[in-house]
Formats: C-alpha cells, structure tokens, sequence
C-alpha cells in the first residue's frame, strides 16, 4: 500500500464551481501536510502548507485536514481556467525539510 | 523570491552518453533532491542531499549518482544513460515543510 493515496483523475469542472481534490494517507506520524500545482511541462510549485489538523484559507483556496480520518483536501472556490493544472498533495513527519511523501497527483480542467 | 534552477529544459541523449543534470538555489538551503517523474507514477525520489558532499539513497538510485561540492548546486549524473531513463527530472530544495522545486529538465534517451 503506498503511503499517499491520490485519485489521478483527470477531473473536468465548468468555471465558477467548487473544486474539492483529496488524499488519503495511511501513516498517522505525518504532521506536515502540503498542496502543490503544477502546469503542464512546468515544475511543482507550493500553494498551501498546514500543520497538524484543521483548516487553512488562502484566498479562493482553503486546505483542510482531518488526521482522525488520514484525509486531506483543497478546495477551490469559483474556479477560473487558469486554476487547470495538476495538484499534487504532500506529507512529511517532521519539519526537517528532508523527507516528503508525494500524491500521484489529479489534473483538473476548468472549463470556460 | 525563491528561486531553483535547472541547467537545461529540454535534453536529447544517446544511450550510453554520461549525462550531467545541474540544480543551482539562491536560499541557502541545506536540504536538495533530485525526483523523476513519469505519467501515472508521480514523483519518485532518485537521491537527496542534507548537506555539502552529503547523500542520501532515494527509492530508486539505480543507474545514478550525485554530486554536491557547493551548498547551492546539486548535480545528477547518469553514467551510462538507458532508453528507461527517459523522463522528466526535478530538482528541489527545501526548508522544513517548504519545498521548492526548479522548472524540470524533460530527458529524452534515444
């Protein structure tokens, strides 16, 4: 069983509608808990970060955290053609920096 | 800003070729890494480095190897480059849950 669990997808939404993209994980240590989206040929870049459970909102994106559940989610509000990307969640145990576990990622398409 | 550099975006190789990946951060950062990534895959961890000339085997090293003789550069090399290593190769660095990764050097071994 792989430690992150990620539906690929592909994910097609018409703009303006609520996104929810989720992650199951099976190793409770994890503490760290990232959201990435990537541009197709581009490099991962980091959207949100959280800590431990709750929720966490920056702008139309909130991430939200249930480690009762191992279940992670984004959700994106009034989604706009440039939100199509990948979105790939991440988890570490410790904030060293130096090990991640990665999603395979969803690719999602807003279309206008 | 944050910014990771990769020495090319597009490589075209023969099998066979020893190949030189180059990653190069401005942050100071003590944690780099090299992935690939394939379709259906996601990111794979080849080897990451937590300091100068400091390495740590990923999860699939074979056919690898990697070099770090300054904090900001993070080399990969391919020592005899195979059909199968064709993919997209990223680099990143990192501080504490913050990764950030350079804009990928897509690898094409013929």
């Amino acid at each position: 069983q792989k430690e992150v669990e990620q539906d690929p997808g592909p994910l097609s939404v018409p703009e303006g509608a609520i996104v929810s993209l989720n992650c199951t994980y099976s190793n409770s240590a994890f503490q760290y808990f990232m959201w990435y989206r990537q541009y197709s040929r581009k490099g991962p870049e980091l959207l949100m970060y959280t800590y431990s459970s709750g929720n966490k909102e920056d702008g139309r994106f909130t991430a939200q955290v249930d480690k009762s559940s191992k279940y992670i989610s984004l959700f994106i509000r009034d989604s706009q053609p440039s939100d199509s990307a990948t979105y790939l969640c991440a988890m570490s145990r410790a904030n060293t920096g130096n090990q991640f576990y990665f999603g395979t990622g969803t690719s999602l398409t807003v279309i206008p | 800003d944050v910014k990771v550099t990769q020495s090319s975006r597009y490589l075209v190789k023969r099998t066979g070729e020893k190949v030189f990946l180059e990653c190069v951060q401005d942050m100071d950062h003590e944690n780099m890494f090299w992935y690939r990534q394939d379709p259906g895959l996601g990111l794979r961890l080849i080897y990451f480095s937590y300091d100068v000339k400091m390495k740590e085997k990923g999860d699939i090293p074979e056919g690898y190897s990697v070099s770090r003789e300054k904090k900001e550069r993070f080399s990969l090399i391919l020592e005899s480059a195979s059909t199968n290593q064709t993919s997209m190769y990223l680099c990143a660095s990192s501080f504490r849950e913050s990764q950030y990764f350079g804009p990928g050097t897509r690898l094409t071994v013929l």
